[in-house]
């Protein structure tokens, strides 16, 4: 019978390759960005953020690329490891005159590390 | 551990009854969000508290939903009258707030609620 499951775009890699996982956001006034990884049954986890005066980000293993021309945002990880595998989001903060109001996130990527 | 706290982990209930969620953000945050998550899509905003002040909220916070923050330190959600359509994780999020415009969320666990 059909299986009722996530519904998100998959990507899968082999373990030790490179993942990159693609964004777009619709408005062009968002200035800083977020990128999380959520594994099953926990929240959302900080990756990486990126501020729109800004086009390339690194970190440890992941390194974040924003074009703010087509806004599209992308999340790349290196040497990818089994406990990569998870839904990753990227998300745009909402400002308002008081300050951060919150985040808007995308629609998530299912990661799978295949051995 | 300092991070965002969140209890129960997991809560069942019965249709028509009342639940409530409690969220201890970290402790030096002024901000902190609800937001709710069905499987399969990314957390959607609910509502958002400045210290004690909740300054907005979102078209799906129904009138069955409440939060609080008494006191501008833990906050609570409360559903009442709970439906089927309210099965969903409830995640809260802090952050510094107020003048810190590039600052992450940061989430706890969530509560999974399943209403039967």
């Amino acid at each position: 019978g059909e299986s009722v499951g996530l519904h998100l775009p998959t990507l899968s890699v082999q373990e030790g390759d490179n993942s990159i996982i693609n964004c777009a956001y619709s408005n062009s006034a968002s200035d800083y960005f977020i990128w999380y990884k959520q594994e099953s049954g926990k929240g959302p986890q900080f990756i990486i953020d990126i501020r729109s005066n800004m086009d390339k980000r690194q970190g440890q293993r992941v390194t974040v690329l924003l074009n703010k021309t087509v806004k599209h945002l992308s999340l790349q990880i290196a040497a990818t490891q089994p406990g990569d595998s998870a839904v990753y989001f990227c998300a745009e903060m909402r400002y308002s005159g008081g300050g951060a109001d919150g985040l808007t996130f995308g629609k998530g990527t299912h990661l799978i590390i295949q051995p | 551990d300092t991070g965002v706290s969140q209890n129960p982990r997991h809560k069942i209930t019965k249709r028509g009854q009342n639940v409530t969620f409690r969220c201890d953000p970290i402790s030096e945050h002024n901000r902190l969000y609800w937001y709710r998550q069905t499987l399969g899509q990314g957390p959607e905003f609910l509502t958002y508290f400045q210290n004690e002040a909740q300054l907005e909220k979102s078209r799906l916070l129904s009138d069955r939903f409440s939060a609080e923050r008494p006191k501008g330190s833990f906050s609570t959600l409360e559903i009442q009258r709970t439906e089927q359509g309210d099965s969903a994780m409830y995640l809260c999020a802090s952050s510094p707030g107020l003048g810190s415009y590039n600052s992450p969320l940061h989430f706890g666990n969530g509560t999974r609620l399943t209403v039967t």
